[in-house]
C-alpha cells in the first residue's frame, strides 16, 4: 500500500473556478502534510503544510486535514491558469517525506 | 540569497560510466534530501543527510549508489556502474531543521543514460 495516494488526473476547472485536490494516507503516525506544485521540467515548490486537523488559509489557498479520515485536501479559489501544473501531496513520518504521483490540474480560460 | 543549487542541470552517461550529482544547500541550512523522480511518478525518497552523517538512506538502492554531505563542500550523489533505469531526475532538498515547512528544492538534474 502506497503511503500517500492521489488521484491522478487530469483535473480540468474553468478560470475562476474551485479546484479541489485530494490526498489520502495510510499511516496514523504521519506528522505534517505538505503540498507542492510542479510544473512541468521544474522542480516542486512549496504551496502549503498543515499538522492540525481542520483548516488552514493562505490566500487563494486553504488546506483541510482530517486525521480520523486520514485525508488532506488544497482547495484553490479563483482558479487561474498559472495554476495548471501538477499538485503533488506528500506526509513527513519520522525522517522521511513519501509524496503522492500527483493530480495534474488544467485551469481553462 | 541564493537558493538550492544543484550541478549539473543535464547529464548524459553511457552505460558501466560512473554519474556525481551535487548539491549546495540553501545558506545556512545543514539539513540535505535527495529524491528521485521517475516520468510519470511521484518524487522518492533516497537519502536524508547532515554534515558529515548520513541520517537515513532506507530509500537509497543497496548497491552502486552513495551520498555523502562532507564538512566543506556540496553533498554530492554518486552511482557507480550507472544502467538505463537510472535515467530519472534527481532532486535536492535542504532544510534548516529536520523535516517541517522549510523544504526547499533545488532545479534538479536530469539524468540520462544512454
Amino acid at each position: 500500500q502506497k503511503e500517500v495516494e492521489q488521484n491522478s488526473g487530469p483535473l480540468s476547472v474553468p478560470e475562476g473556478a474551485i479546484a479541489s485536490l485530494n490526498c489520502t494516507y495510510s499511516d496514523r503516525g504521519s506528522q505534517s502534510f505538505f503540498w507542492y506544485r510542479q510544473y512541468s521540467g521544474k522542480s516542486p515548490e512549496l504551496i502549503m503544510f498543515i499538522y492540525s486537523n481542520g483548516d488552514k488559509e493562505d490566500g487563494r489557498f486553504t488546506a483541510q486535514l482530517n486525521k480520523a479520515s486520514q485525508y488532506v485536501s488544497l482547495l484553490i479559489r479563483d482558479s487561474q491558469p498559472s495554476d495548471s501544473a501538477t499538485y503533488l501531496c506528500a506526509s513527513l513520518t519520522g525522517n522521511q517525506f513519501y509524496f503522492g504521483t500527483g493530480t495534474s490540474l488544467t485551469v481553462i480560460p | 540569497n541564493a537558493g538550492v543549487m544543484q550541478n549539473p542541470r543535464h547529464l548524459v552517461r553511457r552505460r558501466g560510466q560512473e554519474a556525481r550529482l551535487r548539491c549546495s544547500p540553501m545558506k545556512g541550512h545543514s539539513h540535505v534530501y535527495w529524491y528521485r523522480q521517475l516520468p510519470e511518478e511521484g518524487l522518492k525518497f533516497m537519502v536524508y543527510l547532515q554534515k558529515e552523517n548520513i541520517i537515513d538512506e532506507s530509500g537509497m538502492p543497496k548497491e552502486r549508489f552513495s551520498a555523502e554531505f562532507p564538512k566543506e563542500g556540496p553533498s554530492i550523489l554518486r552511482i557507480q556502474q550507472v544502467v538505463r533505469g537510472d535515467s530519472a531526475a534527481y532532486f535536492c532538498a535542504s532544510s534548516p531543521q529536520q523535516g517541517l515547512e522549510t523544504q526547499y528544492f533545488g532545479p534538479g538534474t536530469r539524468l540520462l543514460v544512454l
